[in-house]
């Protein structure tokens, strides 16, 4: 089954602040992917887990971005102190269906982070 | 570093009028070259994998082909419904989606 749910679908939050978005696949998946989109661009790899495990982290996870996959189902994406270069649109996703193809991924709707 | 590139940047077509977006990449052993849809606000929606050169696949009016340097997305007879930002990804080996930024396509009835 394909389907995620990401929570918030808005956040907006003064520079400095700390904010946490959270991503809950509808069935288990191994595989959990981050992605951070910006306007007129295309996603972003952040980081992925496979299972409880973060595997990679994109040079772009600066030490102000934390993530945990706690059980290996859902997933949290924490940003402490937060500035406006991280306003952008949080993507998580997982393998579509059965496929062992990495590249063929669900995507959720998204958290828009907007920093002022 | 794998890198896609895609063109035009945006591409307003009237409802019939056939036309093709095109993606450019570099990458070091490609393992796949993927078609995504994105609606506003939404999330990206997969569309198609190809793997190698010679490649085609099709879905309703839309048909994806790929060659060694760049992949097509071709688009038939388009309808309004089709409108939309498409985007190219590749990867190689286990490494993550490359995207490109993207062909945002308007079909005007």
């Amino acid at each position: 089954d394909t389907g995620v749910s990401q929570d918030p679908r808005h956040k907006i939050t003064k520079r400095g602040q700390n904010v946490t978005f959270r991503c809950d696949p509808i069935s288990e998946h191994n595989r959990l992917y981050w992605y951070r989109q910006t306007l007129g661009q295309g996603p972003e790899f952040l980081t992925y887990f496979q299972n409880e495990a973060q595997l990679e982290k994109s040079r772009l996870l600066s030490d102000r971005f934390s993530a945990e996959r706690p059980k290996g189902s859902f997933s949290t994406l924490e940003i402490q102190r937060t500035e406006q270069g991280d306003s952008a649109m949080y993507l998580c996703a997982h393998p579509t269906g059965d496929s062992l193809n990495t590249g063929e991924l669900f995507f959720g709707e998204g958290s828009r982070l907007t920093v002022l | 570093e794998d890198q896609v590139t895609q063109s035009p940047e945006a591409l307003r077509l009237q409802e019939g009028e056939s036309s093709s977006l095109n993606c450019s990449y570099t990458v070091s052993g490609l393992r796949g070259l993927f078609w995504y849809r994105q609606d506003p606000g939404k999330g990206p929606e997969f569309l198609f994998t190809l793997y190698s050169a010679g490649e085609e696949k099709e879905k309703e009016r839309l048909k994806a082909t790929l060659t060694k340097k760049e992949s097509f997305l071709h688009i038939t007879a388009p309808k309004p419904e089709d409108s939309a930002t498409y985007l190219c990804a590749v990867n190689s080996g286990n490494t993550p989606l490359v995207f490109g930024k993207g062909t945002r396509l308007s079909v005007i009835a």
